[in-house]
Order: C-alpha cells, then structure tokens, then sequence
C-alpha cells in the first residue's frame, strides 16, 4: 500500500501480559517513528530508528518497552508486562531520507484491562 | 515540561468564518514547525509547515504564521469549513540537530466548524 501500515489495529490484553505491535512503513522512506496518544493528551515520543544509525529511545516510559527494526523496514514495538497506563493510540510514522515531513499510520489502539 | 503548547481544548466557528488555531513552544532550538490534522480513528494527516527563516507560509485555504520572538506560531483557515472539524495538532523540531524529525507535539485543539 501507499501509506504507514500497522497492526493489529486494536488490541485488547490483560494486565501483564506481553504485547507487540507491527508498523509497515511507506516504501523507500528511511526513518521510522513510534509516537503514543494516551486519552485527552499529545502524541509522545517513543523511539525513532534513521537509517543504519543507532536509534533514538529518548522516549520511551521504561524498559518494559522495547523496539526494533529489522531490514530497514518493517518494526515492531513491544510492550512487556503491560500495565493499565500503557493503553493508549500506539502511532508509527515514517518519513524521507531528507525533509522533515513525517506520514502517519492509522495507529494502533491498546487496551490493558 | 511541555515544551510546545496548544492552550485552547477547542473551538467553534461558523462556516465561512475564519478558524485560528495557536500554538506556543519554549524550546528556542526548535526551527521547524508542522500543523497535523486529525480525524477520529485515523492517524495524523500532514498540513502545512513553516521553517524559522519565513514568518508566514501559506498554501490554498490555510496560512501558517511564526512569531520567533514571540515563541508562537497560529494555523489560520479561511473559509473554514464543516469538514475541517478535526483535531490539530501544533509540532516542532530541531532540524540542526540529533533531533532530526523528532517532533515535539502540543496537546491538540479540536476544532469544529459548524455549518
């Protein structure tokens, strides 16, 4: 497809419980985002991969998080021992080697019950 | 420390009218500025942006305003329209940086254009 594709769209798991999240983005873009929106808030950073370099895991809330890229291209965040403040719209992004226009997907939605 | 801030939750305004959304950052590194728009269920939609060498950029219905000195920029949509009612988003970055493409994100404004 043309834009960021994620799944699974909406997850529904029990609190400490182990979760991954696929994002899929747009053909030739170099770098990667994971960004979060938790109810009545901003999008947070999470962790961004560019190219070969070493990521940018600034972001992320604790260990329990953790991401990779394989192949340049496709990543998976994953969650582990999930708690209730983690569920949230977990978005990933991608973007060119240059410019700084970055493309959303549709997010995946995360609910620890 | 919320180093881009967008004070208004929402607005309402009458089809036709103008829409001014703002934005405020505290970050003086920050040296590029995007507006993202989005709808329920969907993920953020690109707008427009503006770099810190323009203080205005504009494109069709929507003009974007930087005020360095100021530490704020507005989204300005004229005419506004019924399916403009999204939430948009105010995000920044530093491109000089590390932080390439890392943006920093307000907390939204929903706005809701009536007809």
């Amino acid at each position: 497809g043309a834009g960021v594709s994620q799944s699974p769209s909406n997850k529904v798991t029990e609190k400490g419980k182990d979760v991954e999240l696929r994002c899929d983005p747009i053909s030739g873009h170099t770098a990667l985002y994971w960004y979060r929106q938790s109810l009545g808030q901003g999008l947070e950073f999470l962790i961004y991969f560019q190219g070969n370099s070493a990521p940018d895991k600034s972001g992320l809330p604790s260990d329990r998080f953790s991401a990779e890229r394989t192949g340049g291209s496709v990543s998976t965040l994953t969650i582990q021992r999930t708690q209730q403040e983690d569920s949230a719209v977990y978005l990933c992004a991608s973007s060119p080697e240059t410019g700084n226009t970055i493309y959303f997907g549709e997010g995946s939605w995360l609910t620890v019950v | 420390d919320q180093q881009v801030k967008q004070n208004s939750p929402s607005l309402s305004v009458q089809e036709g009218r103008i829409s001014i959304l703002n934005c405020d950052y505290t970050n003086s590194m920050f040296d590029y500025f995007l507006w993202y728009k989005k709808y329920p269920a969907e993920g953020p939609t690109f707008l427009i942006s503006i770099s810190s060498i323009k203080d205005k950029n504009e494109d069709g219905r929507f003009t974007v305003f930087l005020n360095k000195s100021a530490k704020h920029l507005s989204l300005h949509i004229v005419p506004s329209q019924p399916g403009d009612s999204a939430v948009y988003f105010c995000a920044a970055s530093a491109i000089g940086g590390t932080s390439y493409g890392k943006l920093t994100f307000g907390q939204g404004t929903i706005l809701t254009v009536h007809p």
